[in-house]
């Protein structure tokens, strides 16, 4: 079992929908990521948080709005999709974003599709 | 930016070797990972490089060249459940973690 949940597993919305992904780790870790995998690629970073503020974006659409609460929760809240936004989301944390050594531990995703 | 290349498709047999080539090109390196992924499934941590030679994880080793920007993944003693795609990532100087497009390979009976 993975020690990153995330909610939901899946999600179908139209595109004038407004939805939250949800990632929680309670591994102690200090940076969490948000990664896109769309079917047969590698997952592509989206953004990263450190410490609980945002280190890393991307250059990720603004239809994508990130959010971390607190160092244990991390959101990603849609707006607006296109339908070429249907991917695996995957959450991702490590204990520090320094610290090259420490692998990313991933989260089971949740398997976004708009209509 | 990042290069990272590597087999699209393996195929091996139960209980055999299977070894995955992966080269990179990369703006910074601060270590080579390796990840397994089922289809369907999140990635899951395999193995971690930073510096040159190898490491080994019961049936399963991963090597670096750090001045060839060359790493490989071997499997040994194959199982169906190996069947599964593997991702080299690299790590750069910006602490990003990069991944290839992945190997999938194919364990037959």
């Amino acid at each position: 079992d993975t020690e990153v949940t995330q909610t939901p597993k899946h999600l179908v919305m139209g595109m004038t929908n407004k939805k939250s992904l949800k990632c929680e780790q309670h591994m102690g870790h200090r940076a969490m990521y948000w990664y896109k995998q769309k079917a047969k690629k590698p997952p592509e970073l989206m953004f990263v948080y450190s410490y609980e503020k945002l280190s890393i974006n991307e250059s990720v659409p603004s239809r994508f709005s990130p959010e971390c609460p607190n160092s244990s929760l991390l959101n990603l809240h849609l707006h607006a999709l296109q339908p070429e936004d249907s991917a695996l989301y995957l959450c991702a944390s490590s204990p520090e974003t320094g610290t090259g050594w420490a692998p990313l531990h991933f989260g089971n995703g949740t398997r976004l599709t708009v209509t | 930016g990042q290069n990272i290349d590597q087999p699209t498709e393996m195929t091996a047999t139960e209980g055999a070797i299977v070894q995955i080539n992966c080269t990179y090109q990369t703006s910074g390196f601060n270590g080579l990972f390796w990840y397994q992924q089922h289809a369907g499934e999140a990635p899951t941590f395999l193995s971690y490089n930073v510096l040159d030679g190898l490491e080994e994880k019961g049936r399963f080793s991963s090597f670096l060249s750090r001045s060839k920007g060359y790493s490989y993944l071997l499997l040994k003693e194959l199982q169906m459940k190996d069947s599964a795609s593997y991702l080299c990532a690299v790590r750069d100087g910006d602490y990003k973690l990069s991944f290839g497009a992945g190997t999938t390979v194919t364990v037959r009976a």
